[in-house]
């Protein structure tokens, strides 16, 4: 099955700078890559997604890359605020999701400092 | 807005009680899924269902089973709870052919004592 590794576990960034989330994923025909986003007792909810016929994609401060190569996307927040603490989840699947479940990475804890 | 709703925030229960998670989405989403969330361990799939009556096991099914009666509810099922089950459950939901994600619930928070 596949296997999803995301680093770093924590990541404490100054508030301004930029943050990059990094996950690699092992099975070559995954073609859907969402992350989420989990504040403080809530659920995860999804901020972004890619699809495997695109090599990036961008929402206002929130980008996300994908190499198919080299079996591995980011998360690339700019301009940091603190509402951008959170754990942050990267995921993968083969058919977007929709009928085998989503293999997720074990996350992020992204910290901004004031 | 999709809204995915776990009946219980908190649970306490003692060890060798049958405990029903319960998780009602609002959407009319043909998949339903169980996950439990563990520190360091990530999102982990339990169960996950395609259509009413219809299950398949994730990665760690062991301990757990499901019930969908309905196609909006979702019900996760510890037959003997056991301290290793203290965990978060989180519910979600999608479309069959999902382009857009999941929705989850805000998590149930069960502790086996």
């Amino acid at each position: 099955g596949e296997n999803v590794e995301q680093h770093p576990s924590t990541l404490s960034v100054q508030e301004g700078d930029s943050a990059v989330i990094k996950c690699t994923y092992s099975d070559s025909a995954s073609n859907y890559f969402p992350w989420y986003k989990q504040e403080l007792g809530k659920g995860p909810q999804l901020i972004i997604d890619i699809r495997s016929n695109v090599g990036e994609k961008k929402d206002q401060r929130i980008a996300v890359t994908l190499n198919k190569t080299a079996k591995h996307f980011s998360l690339h927040i700019t301009e940091t605020q603190p509402e951008d603490s959170a754990v942050y989840f990267c995921a993968a699947s083969r058919s977007g999701g929709g009928a085998d479940g989503l293999t997720f990475g074990k996350g992020t804890h992204l910290i901004i400092q004031p | 807005d999709v809204k995915v709703t776990q009946s219980s925030r908190y649970l306490v229960k003692r060890t060798g009680e049958k405990v029903f998670l319960e998780c009602v989405q609002d959407m009319d989403h043909e998949n339903m899924f169980w996950y439990r969330q563990d520190p360091g361990l990530g999102l982990r799939l339990i169960y996950f269902s395609y259509d009413v009556k219809m299950k398949e096991k994730g990665d760690i099914p062991e301990g757990y089973s499901v019930s969908r009666e309905k196609k909006e509810r979702f019900s996760l099922i510890l037959e003997s709870a056991s301290t290793n089950q203290t965990s978060m459950y989180l519910c979600a939901s999608s479309f069959y052919i999902s382009n857009y994600g999941y929705t989850f619930g805000s998590g149930t928070r069960l502790t086996v004592v």
